[in-house]
């Protein structure tokens, strides 16, 4: 099945400055990469999503990129504010996976921290 | 308000005593999910659904069951909970897109269980 890794497991950033969260992918089918955005005592959200027919994708100041060949796609957050900080999950959908609802298996995290 | 709901949010209880978290959404979304989060660990799914009466193991199904008997409830049962079940769970719908087409999830507020 398909396995996601996600880097890093923490970041700090100060404000105002640039976060990059990087994910990797195994499943050279999956062609749907959502991003969601975890707040404290809150479920998951989606920020931001790419499908594989395009390479990047921008909504204000996030952004997607989506490289197929290497199978890794990234979150980036410019002017980072401290309503940033969250927990981001990445997460691939394979039509070779076994399924689910919603098809998607997760990276494990990653903990962005926005120092004033 | 167009919404997943889980209950109750938070729950103590002693190993071996049956317990049902429940899950209803108001968007007539066909596909639902279970996942747990633990630390380190990010998010499993557990048991999806892709319509009425119709479910199927996730990846981590064992000490859990299911029931879809209408669209928008999707409750998780435990029949008899062990130490190793305390965690963070989420239900989650999706609407439906389309033979293998995943979309957006979305996800409850979140269930902390804590069994003793």
């Amino acid at each position: 099945g398909e396995n996601v890794e996600q880097h890093p497991s923490t970041l700090s950033v100060q404000e105002g400055d640039s976060a990059v969260i990087k994910c990797t992918y195994s499943d050279s089918a999956s062609n749907y990469f959502p991003w969601y955005k975890q707040e404290l005592g809150k479920g998951p959200q989606l920020i931001i999503d790419i499908r594989s027919n395009v390479g990047e994708k921008k909504d204000q100041r996030i952004a997607v990129t989506l490289n197929k060949t290497a199978k890794h796609f990234s979150l980036h957050i410019t002017e980072t504010q401290p309503e940033d900080s969250a927990v981001y999950f990445c997460a691939a959908s394979s039509p070779n996976s076994g399924g689910g609802a919603d098809g998607l298996t997760f990276g494990k995290g990653t903990h962005l921290i926005i120092q004033p | 308000e167009a919404q997943v709901t889980q209950n109750p949010r938070y729950l103590i209880t002693v190993t071996g005593k049956k317990l049902t978290v429940t899950c209803s959404q108001n968007m007539n979304h066909e596909y639902m999910s279970w996942y747990r989060q633990d630390p380190g660990l990010g998010l499993r799914q557990i048991y999806y659904s892709m319509n009425v009466e119709v479910t199927d193991k996730g990846d981590v199904p064992e000490g859990y069951k299911v029931s879809r008997k209408e669209k928008r409830n999707f409750p998780l049962i435990l029949e008899s909970p062990s130490p190793n079940q305390t965690s963070l769970y989420f239900c989650a719908s999706s609407p439906p897109t389309g033979v293998r087409k995943v979309t957006e999830a979305f996800f409850g507020q979140g269930t902390r269980l804590t069994v003793v």
